[in-house]
């Protein structure tokens, strides 16, 4: 009965490749978001979804592309991925401007 | 704009130390304030929150109190455990707007 779960928890891929990263909550919340967070901890909001619309785009290469199919999942794809975007991303979600809850994170390493 | 300021770590303490970490923030009118933390190879965990001037948010020991007329948040706890070591975010939401606004976090490690 996670509340927010993300998958996969690590990710270990080249440099060039796609990938993509799911994020699902379970606790009927109406918004949803992904962070960045570098090694020194310093988390950087991205995106931010409320009921499958876009609401917060923050300055981030257009590589980045989030998907929200619904209100309980929200999907990160990447595109040609270099070297910076090693980091953890966690997504959150939150009934909205409440508290967020927050899944444990994907560690993203790039070869 | 918006934003939170923290104290820098890390801070070391020994056991049953008293803890304080500094929280400023910049704001428009009247912001909903945080403290998260996040223990290793986790995400974070709401510790807890104020809505308005002069409430105190309080759990497991840690609180805080909204000072609007210092704009500061600051997060005590009496005695620290080994098991508090962890990474403390302050953060706000304004009252209008999606935003949310961390700080940059300050780790904090208790020693036995």
């Amino acid at each position: 009965d996670t509340a927010v779960s993300q998958t996969p928890k690590y990710l270990v891929t080249q440099m060039g490749n796609d990938k993509s990263i799911k994020c699902e909550q379970n606790l009927g919340h109406d918004t949803m978001y992904w962070y960045k967070q570098d090694s020194k901890k310093f988390l950087k909001i991205m995106f931010s979804y409320n009921n499958k619309e876009l609401i917060i785009n923050e300055t981030v290469p257009n590589r980045f592309s989030p998907k929200s199919p619904d209100k309980a999942h929200l999907n990160l794809h990447i595109n040609s991925l270099e070297l910076g975007d090693s980091a953890v991303y966690f997504c959150a979600s939150s009934q909205g401007k409440g508290p967020q809850h927050f899944g444990d994170g994907t560690r993203l390493s790039i070869l | 704009g918006d934003s939170v300021t923290q104290m820098e770590g890390p801070v070391t303490l020994s056991e049953e130390a008293f803890l304080t970490i500094n929280c400023t923030y910049t704001a428009t009118g009247y912001p909903s304030l945080f403290w998260y933390v996040q223990y290793p190879g986790e995400g974070l965990q709401l510790l807890l929150k104020a809505t308005k001037a002069d409430d105190k948010g309080s759990n497991k020991g840690f609180e805080a109190t909204y000072r609007k007329e210092t704009t500061s948040f600051h997060l005590e706890k009496g005695s620290v455990q080994v098991s508090d070591s962890a990474v403390y975010f302050c953060a706000l939401t304004p009252p209008v707007g999606n935003q949310f606004y961390f700080g940059t976090g300050t780790s904090l490690t208790v020693i036995p």
